[in-house]
């Protein structure tokens, strides 16, 4: 059965620094890798989609990285701003899903900007 | 467009009673999704529709939990009966096809006292 686990659970840092979060799954049989940011109260919304066959996708001040063989991914945030401050989740499409192709989730990084 | 929708926002029912929740996908969405997200706890699947092919229901907790989806559109989960640990919060989720990008809505979060 597939898992996802991101590390750390909370992270906290200043305006302005760089950060990773992390993300690992344990079968590395998947269609995809997304990653969404969920704020308080509210639902997911999609960040950035990473197909089995990529190795990387960027939008903005994004970028995340695939390294299916090795069952990881990061989340890369570039001079993080308060705004930025949410839970992210990772979720793959696991080949083992079926026709489904559901999500399965890690249980999230709660990221804290200060300003 | 639009984005998903959901209704209601909030949900608070007693224990023992029939609840409905409403899902509006993106427009021209074939895939739709509903899952769940219980406090503390990660993202569950439920249900899977797709088109007009049997649903795929392997997610579903137990026989008090049902939906529909008429063709590609609306789609409406039911959970009959409700008991305190139906308490969460209840995504539903498009696509445009089986394991294309997922877009969320917003939620409803049910309470059952």
């Amino acid at each position: 059965k597939q898992e996802v686990t991101q590390i750390p659970a909370a992270l906290s840092v200043p305006e302005g620094e760089n950060l990773v979060l992390n993300c690992s799954f344990t079968d590395s049989a998947i269609y995809n890798l997304q990653w969404f940011r969920q704020d308080p109260g509210k639902g997911l919304t999609s960040l950035l989609l990473i197909q089995s066959s990529q190795r990387e996708q960027t939008s903005g001040r994004l970028n995340a990285s695939l390294d299916k063989s090795s069952g990881r991914s990061t989340l890369y945030i570039a001079a993080s701003q308060p705004g930025d401050s949410a839970t992210y989740l990772c979720a793959v499409v696991p080949i083992s899903s079926g026709s489904a192709r559901q999500l399965t989730f890690g249980s999230g990084t709660q990221l804290t900007v200060l300003p | 467009g639009a984005g998903v929708s959901q209704s209601p926002s909030n949900k608070v029912t007693e224990k023992g009673k029939d609840v409905e929740l409403r899902c509006d996908p993106i427009s021209g969405h074939t895939a739709l999704y509903w899952y769940r997200q219980r406090l503390g706890q990660g993202l569950e699947f439920l249900i899977y529709f797709q088109g007009n092919s049997a649903p795929d229901k392997s997610g579903l907790p137990s026989d008090r939990f049902s939906a529909e989806r008429t063709g590609e559109s609306v789609s409406t989960l039911t959970i009959q009966r409700t008991q305190q640990e139906d308490s969460a919060v209840y995504l539903c989720a498009s696509s445009l096809s089986a394991s294309a990008e997922q877009f969320f809505g917003p939620g409803t979060r049910l309470t059952v006292l």
